[in-house]
């Protein structure tokens, strides 16, 4: 079965700094990894997917992402962060091998940014 | 372009009392739809999904049932609530590559 797990439940950085949120996957073939970014009381917004295309991946908001098949890694970064960033970002993959659409996601991981 | 609806935003309720959230999708047909929940705390957890009309799939047992009477409507339903049901209901439709979620239902069971 599919799972994803997201190191950290909560990730603080400076405004300014590196963000990086960790994702790993299990999986007997490579899915897709999606990063969703939510914000209080609201629905879940894409921020970006890997279908198998280029690894490294680019998003919105100056976000992007690598797909690491030897890690099972699909970690989410962004050389810079903005206190507008303040927010919860889920990981999830969906299975290929499904027209479902299903999604696993992971627990979640809040990123909280200092002045 | 695809549009999704999902009513009410908020909602306190209590405890053995009847529930019905409704999600509408506008732009599309033959969505695939889905309701997850997000208890405090947790994740996100996909509770049902529907590849068509009456085609109802359960992923977890529970005091809830789904059911779609349209192609584009997805209700999410209970006879009696329990205190455990309160949480963040989100609507979905979606296809293999993406899904996109309502702006979600906040539960209070009381």
């Amino acid at each position: 079965a599919q799972s994803v797990t997201q190191l950290g439940s909560h990730v603080s950085v400076s405004e300014g700094a590196l963000v990086l949120l960790r994702c790993n996957y299990s999986s007997s073939v490579p899915p897709y990894l999606f990063w969703y970014v939510q914000y209080p009381n609201q629905g879940l917004q894409l921020l970006l997917k890997y279908t198998s295309a280029a690894t490294l991946v680019k998003g919105i908001n100056g976000f992007e992402a690598e797909f690491k098949k030897s890690e099972t890694s699909f970690h989410l970064t962004k050389p810079s962060a903005h206190m507008s960033d303040a927010a919860e970002y889920f990981c999830a993959v969906s299975d290929r091998s499904s027209n479902t659409g299903k999604l696993i996601f992971g627990q979640g991981t809040t990123l909280q940014v200092k002045p | 372009s695809q549009t999704i609806h999902q009513w009410p935003a908020t909602l306190v309720q209590p405890v053995g009392s009847p529930l019905s959230l409704e999600c509408t999708v506008e732009g599309t047909s033959n969505p695939n739809l889905y309701w997850y929940r997000q208890a405090a705390g947790r994740g996100l957890q996909l509770l049902f999904y529907s590849v068509g009309i009456g085609q109802i799939s359960s992923e977890v047992p529970q005091n809830l049932s789904a059911s779609r009477p349209q192609d584009r409507q997805f209700i999410l339903s209970s006879k009696k609530l329990l205190l455990s049901d309160s949480g963040f209901y989100l609507c979905a439709w979606g296809q293999t590559y993406q899904a996109f979620f309502g702006q979600g239902t906040r539960l209070t069971v009381v």
